[in-house]
């Protein structure tokens, strides 16, 4: 299947600072790509869709100021976790399509960033 | 058996047996469908998929079932092994490509 990676894989910073999360597609090109997060024990929970060249749409209640999302080329997007407090804690996760493998919808999915705001 | 924990359900089977896990879907428009295998502080893998118009689809080893009916999901594992031991999520799309995931269940095998 299609590699989709992430950096850092875990980062812990102080609470007011920001962190940012690179989301890459290795071996094929992304025009859309997803953000998760997940709390311990829970779900995972969709937080926006980035697209390439455009904005990203976020899901409700997540806010988009706080979570910033650029998606500049077809094999990258990042997450920007804007004034980071322990609330935001988490495990992100993200997850591409691969278009290339035709009528398949399957998302491959990023082996995630552990987030740890002290 | 299987116990409600804390967050996640746990289904605990002995190696070597089948095992059955389950998961309601919540949308009746959902049209794809995907059961995910995810580690301890991992990202979640792919395992099986299946659409709407089937309602049986077979891999190695695994078997996913849909009843639409009932908006139900059912992942069945053959001849478990340690390895599987994991948290098992399916996921529904209906929302053009968005996919929304179940609440997990855990499984652990015992050797």
């Amino acid at each position: 299947g299609a590699v989709v990676s992430q950096h850092p894989s875990r980062v812990i910073c102080k609470s007011g600072t920001s962190v940012k999360i690179e989301c890459r597609s290795l071996d094929f090109q992304a025009t859309t790509m997803f953000w998760y997060r997940q709390f311990p024990k829970q779900s995972l929970m969709l937080m926006a869709t980035s697209n390439e060249g455009s904005k990203a749409t976020y899901e409700q209640g997540v806010e988009k100021d706080k979570f910033l999302i650029n998606h500049a080329s077809l094999t990258l997007s990042t997450l920007t976790v804007t004034s980071a407090h322990p609330e935001d804690s988490s495990f992100y996760i993200c997850s591409a399509r691969d278009p290339g493998l035709g009528v398949t919808d399957t998302q491959y999915f990023g082996p995630g960033t552990r987030l740890t705001v002290l | 058996g299987e116990s409600v924990g804390l967050h996640l359900p746990t289904l605990s089977v002995q190696e070597g047996d089948n095992s059955i896990i389950n998961c309601a879907y919540s949308n009746s428009a959902s049209d794809y469908f995907i059961w995910y295998k995810q580690e301890s502080g991992k990202g979640p893998q792919f395992i099986i998929d299946i659409r709407s118009n089937m309602d049986k689809r077979q891999g190695q080893r695994v078997t996913v079932l849909l009843n639409k009916t009932v908006k139900h999901l059912s992942l069945q594992i053959a001849a478990t092994q340690p390895g599987d031991s994991a948290v098992y999520f399916c996921a529904e799309n209906f929302n053009f490509n968005k996919f929304y995931f179940g609440s997990g269940t855990k499984l652990n095998v015992k050797p």
